[in-house]
């Protein structure tokens, strides 16, 4: 069965600072991969999603992530954050083959300061 | 389209009660899920179904039943309900993928935030 590891539970940082928020997983199979987003009292959207090909993915709003397979890694990145990235982030992955099910890192919370 | 539609938003429930939550969504997904979020836990899942009238446990079903009598309609109850079972409950759909087929992300509703007293 798959598994995720979200190392940090909070990461706060300055406004236009960089920022990574790592996530690890583990599976015996080939896998999907994605990160969600979840806004105060809101539900999660999709950020950005790995499924094959290219190992950068980019999201609309400047995150990107990359698929590292040796070291069963998906990592998100930005360069400069904004105020308005505050939120709580969840790396997610799927198996692929069978029910397709997803299974959620425990989350992290950024919190971006002025 | 409304995608998924979650109702109702909030509820307080006392220890014993019962409910039911109902999932609808209008993009004629497949598959459908219901999860649970605890603060640091992430999301469960805690039933989920790949068709009308199938369904099948997730990682955390005991306390929950389910039902999928419409496609449309994901019910999701609690026949007694415990103070274990506060929590915000989602539920997400996604389309079939055809063999050789793009995966389909799922996508979920705003949430019901249920205490139970």
């Amino acid at each position: 069965a798959q598994s995720v590891t979200q190392l940090d539970s909070q990461v706060p940082v300055f406004e236009e600072a960089p920022v990574e928020l790592r996530c690890n997983y583990s599976s015996s199979v080939s896998v999907y991969l994605f990160w969600y987003v979840q806004y105060p009292n809101q539900g999660l959207q999709l950020l950005l999603k790995y499924l094959s090909g290219s190992t950068l993915v980019e999201s609309i709003n400047g995150f990107e992530a990359e698929f590292n397979k040796s070291q069963t890694s998906f990592h998100l990145r930005k360069p400069s954050v904004h105020i308005s990235d505050t939120a709580e982030y969840f790396c997610a992955v799927s198996e692929k083959g069978g029910s397709e099910k997803l299974v959620f890192g425990k989350g992290t919370k950024l919190t971006v300061n002025p | 389209n409304a995608g998924v539609t979650q109702t109702p938003k909030f509820r307080v429930l006392k220890t014993g009660q019962s409910m039911t939550l109902l999932c609808a969504q209008d993009m004629n997904h497949e598959y459908m899920y219901w999860y649970r979020q605890d603060p640091g836990m992430g999301l469960r899942l805690i039933h989920y179904s790949v068709g009308e009238g199938t369904t099948a446990k997730g990682e955390v079903p005991d306390g929950y039943n389910v039902s999928r009598l419409k496609k449309q309609n994901f019910l999701l109850g609690l026949e007694s309900a415990a103070p274990s079972q506060t929590s915000v409950y989602f539920c997400a759909s996604r389309p079939f993928r055809t063999s050789g087929g793009t995966y389909n992300e799922q996508f979920f509703g705003p949430g019901t935030r249920l205490t139970v007293l």
